[in-house]
């Protein structure tokens, strides 16, 4: 396969508690990407980090990058109903042959619901 | 941030017909753009690379001549699903990423997708 792999595949939460998704890919990597999706719509970047970077911060979100493990998550704090999304990882990978290039790649998503 | 125009949303289309789809980046250049197609529930496959002025590079198992990619501008690409049939109902998704130097630090920004149904 292609993609990456992320995990949970899916996430029930009640508003106020934290999410977190994880991400691990299989090759060497310029950057790493998050993105949203809400239904049936296109994605939204949410927060780029790239190979040199541990952890980035922007707003109520977190990304941690651990490039030996290759993988990486996205901390969603003190989430609310509209945080209920699909969430994919990306990176400028081509995870069969290795090596980076400018296509983006995305892993398997995780399927965040927040419970009112 | 920029914006991706992608048309149409939505479309049902009568199977043997041809469907073709829009992208348009409407505040930058961008040399390349990417197509995918990504099933319910499901992660987004990417199916090739359009670039401008030249062929598109197709991933492995996506049919050349059944998904037709045309990038004759710098802000336009199109993708056209010949000889539709139900197999080929799905939602497709343009992006593109911002023309410069360091292109592959940037972030990729989507069209708003194309949902295809062919009866």
């Amino acid at each position: 396969s292609q993609q990456g792999e992320e995990d949970p595949q899916a996430l029930s939460i009640q508003e106020g508690e934290n999410a977190t998704m994880n991400c691990s890919y299989k090759t060497s990597i310029n950057n790493l990407q998050w993105y949203r999706q809400n239904s049936g719509r296109g994605l939204v970047h949410l927060i780029l980090i790239r190979s040199n970077e541990r952890e980035k911060h922007s707003g109520r979100l977190r990304v941690t990058l651990d490039t030996s493990k290759k993988s990486s998550s996205l901390l969603i704090t003190a989430s609310r109903a509209a945080d209920t999304a699909s969430y994919f990882c990306a990176t400028d990978g081509d995870l069969r042959y290795g090596g980076a290039t400018n296509k983006l790649i995305f892993g398997t998503g995780t399927l965040l619901a927040v419970q009112p | 941030g920029a914006v991706v125009s992608q048309h149409p949303s939505w479309v049902i289309c009568k199977s043997g017909t041809s469907v073709k789809i829009e992208c348009r980046s409407l505040d930058f250049q961008a040399t390349t753009m990417f197509w995918y197609r990504q099933f319910p529930k499901q992660s987004l496959m990417l199916m090739a690379t359009s670039n401008e002025g030249s062929k598109a590079t197709y991933e492995q198992g996506v049919e050349k001549d059944k998904f037709l990619i045309n990038h004759a501008s710098l802000t336009l690409s199109t993708l056209t699903v010949t000889s539709a049939h139900p197999e080929d109902s799905s939602f497709y998704i343009c992006s593109a990423r911002v023309r410069g130097t360091g292109v592959m630090n940037t972030e990729a920004f989507f069209g708003q997708g194309t949902r295809l149904t062919v009866v």
